[in-house]
C-alpha cells in the first residue's frame, strides 16, 4: 500500500520563478494538507484540501496557492518565489472525520 | 495566534536514562493532541496520540493536562535510534495540525 508521494524530491530555483509541487495521498485518503518546514523549525500549516476546495488556509500570502484533483492528488504552487520561501514542503493525506496524518517524505526547495 | 512551545534542547541522555519533555498550547479549545518524532531530513512520523487519561506504548508515556494546557512525554530506558526531534502538535480544528519548533534528543552510549 502506497503511503503518501511527493515530486519532485528536490528543487532550486530562482528568485521571482514559479514552482508547482504534487503529491498523491494514500489509498483512501480525500484531505491533503501542506505544511511548510523551515530549518529548525516546526512545520507550519499552509492550507487544506477536501472535495477539490481550499477547506482551511493558514498565515501564508496569496503567492501560495493550491489544487486538488478529481483523484484526490494535490498541488502546491508558489509564485514570485523569495529567498525565504526555501524549506522542506511537506504534503500529509488523511480520511475526513480521521486525525490519522500520513506525510510524504517532502519536497526540499531551495530558492536562490 | 496558536502557539505551541517546547523547549528546543537538545536533551542529553546516556542510553537507559529515562528523560521528560514537556510543551505547552495557548489554545484552550484544541481537541486532540498528538507527539511526531523527526528524524533529520525525514518526514515527521506519529509516535502517539495524547489523551487526558494518558496514553502508554511500551517505553513511551504522554499525558495532557488540560487545566494546566500543557503535553508531556516521558521516555524510559532510552535507546540510541530514539536519538531524534520531538514535534508537539495540536489539533486546531478540521484536522489541521499545529506543530511546536521540536525538541533534540541525543542518546549516547
Amino acid at each position: 500500500d502506497a503511503g503518501v508521494t511527493q515530486s519532485p524530491t528536490h528543487l532550486i530555483k530562482t528568485r521571482g520563478q514559479q514552482v508547482t509541487l504534487r503529491c498523491s495521498p494514500k489509498s483512501g485518503h480525500d484531505t491533503v494538507s501542506w505544511y511548510q518546514q523551515a530549518l529548525g523549525q516546526g512545520p507550519q500549516f499552509i492550507f487544506q484540501y477536501y472535495e477539490e476546495e481550499e477547506r482551511q488556509r493558514g498565515n501564508f500570502p496569496d503567492r501560495f496557492s493550491g489544487h486538488q484533483f478529481p483523484n484526490y492528488s494535490s498541488e502546491l504552487n508558489v509564485n514570485a518565489l523569495l529567498l525565504g520561501d526555501s524549506a522542506l514542503y511537506l504534503c500529509a493525506s488523511s480520511l475526513t472525520e480521521d486525525y490519522g496524518y500520513t506525510f510524504g517524505s517532502g519536497t526540499r526547495l531551495t530558492v536562490v | 495566534r496558536k502557539e505551541v512551545e517546547q523547549d528546543p534542547g537538545p536533551f542529553n541522555v546516556p542510553e537507559g536514562a529515562t528523560v521528560a519533555f514537556n510543551c505547552t498550547y495557548s489554545n484552550s479549545a484544541s481537541q486532540s493532541f498528538f507527539w511526531y518524532r523527526q528524524d533529520c531530513r525525514k518526514e515527521p512520523k506519529l509516535l502517539m496520540s495524547v489523551y487526558s487519561s494518558g496514553n502508554e506504548d511500551g517505553r513511551f508515556t504522554a499525558q495532557l493536562n488540560r487545566a494546566s494546557q500543557y503535553i508531556s512525554l516521558l521516555i524510559r530506558d532510552s535507546k540510541l535510534s530514539d536519538s531524534a526531534t520531538y514535534l508537539c502538535v495540536e489539533n486546531s480544528g478540521y484536522s489541521t495540525l499545529t506543530f511546536g519548533k521540536g525538541t533534540m534528543l541525543l542518546v549516547s552510549p
